[in-house]
């Protein structure tokens, strides 16, 4: 069955620190993975895609199939980067688009 | 356009009463998305919609669910004889194609009492 799992509910570094936030997922066909983040007080949003291999905020993140991983990285954490960070799995089956979730992790940056 | 709207932001209400939630997703989006996030949870998928069409509704929507989007603009969600258990924070989201990534709204809490 489809599935995401963070296996962090709560991530607490010090600022400057690196931060490594984990996802693995279990699907069948060609994995489409996205990494959302809400901010305090603030809806969810897109803050990557594996697909477009970009660095948003100083974030990367890199699909490793042989691992079924897509684990989150910042070489050096910003107490702005505290937020709820939740992995996403696209399930293609159907074309609907939808998406399945992990259950979220805290990113808490101390200053 | 200001993004995707929900509305009410919050809503309590009795058990047994039904309540109807509001999605008003960015103009030029054929797609739209209903999930259901619990305390401690990620979003879970409930229905999806292309224009106006229903093309999936997860076993999470129950019979006392449902969902329309009339003529492929805004959508409502009601749940009828509300359950404790139906208290949850209710996430709309839309999107251009499939292949993107989603623009969700804030989300409308509900809380049954």
């Amino acid at each position: 069955a489809q599935r995401v799992t963070q296996p962090e509910k709560l991530l607490s570094v010090f600022k400057g620190a690196p931060v490594e936030l984990k996802c693995n997922y279990s699907y069948s066909g060609s994995p489409e993975l996205f990494w959302y983040v809400q901010y305090s007080r603030q809806r969810l949003q897109l803050l990557l895609r594996h697909i477009s291999r970009e660095s948003i905020k100083g974030f990367t993140a890199d699909l490793n199939k042989g691992e079924t991983s897509f684990h989150l990285k910042k070489p050096f954490a910003q107490e702005e980067d505290s937020a709820m960070y939740y992995c996403a799995l696209r399930d293609d089956d159907g074309n609907t688009g939808k998406l399945i979730f992990g259950q979220g992790t805290t990113l808490q940056v101390k200053p | 356009d200001t993004g995707v709207s929900q509305d009410p932001r919050h809503k309590i209400t009795k058990r047994g009463q039904n309540v109807t939630f509001r999605c008003d997703p960015i103009s030029e989006h054929n797609r739209l998305y209903w999930y259901r996030q619990t305390l401690g949870q990620g979003p879970e998928f409930l229905t999806y919609f292309q224009n106006e069409a229903q093309l999936e509704k997860s076993r999470l929507l129950s019979d006392r669910f449902s969902a329309e989007r009339p003529k492929g603009s805004f959508s409502t969600l009601e749940i009828q004889r509300t359950e404790q258990g139906d208290s949850a924070m209710y996430l709309c989201a839309s999107s251009q194609d499939r292949v993107g990534g989603y623009t969700f709204g804030s989300g409308t809490r509900l809380t049954v009492v």
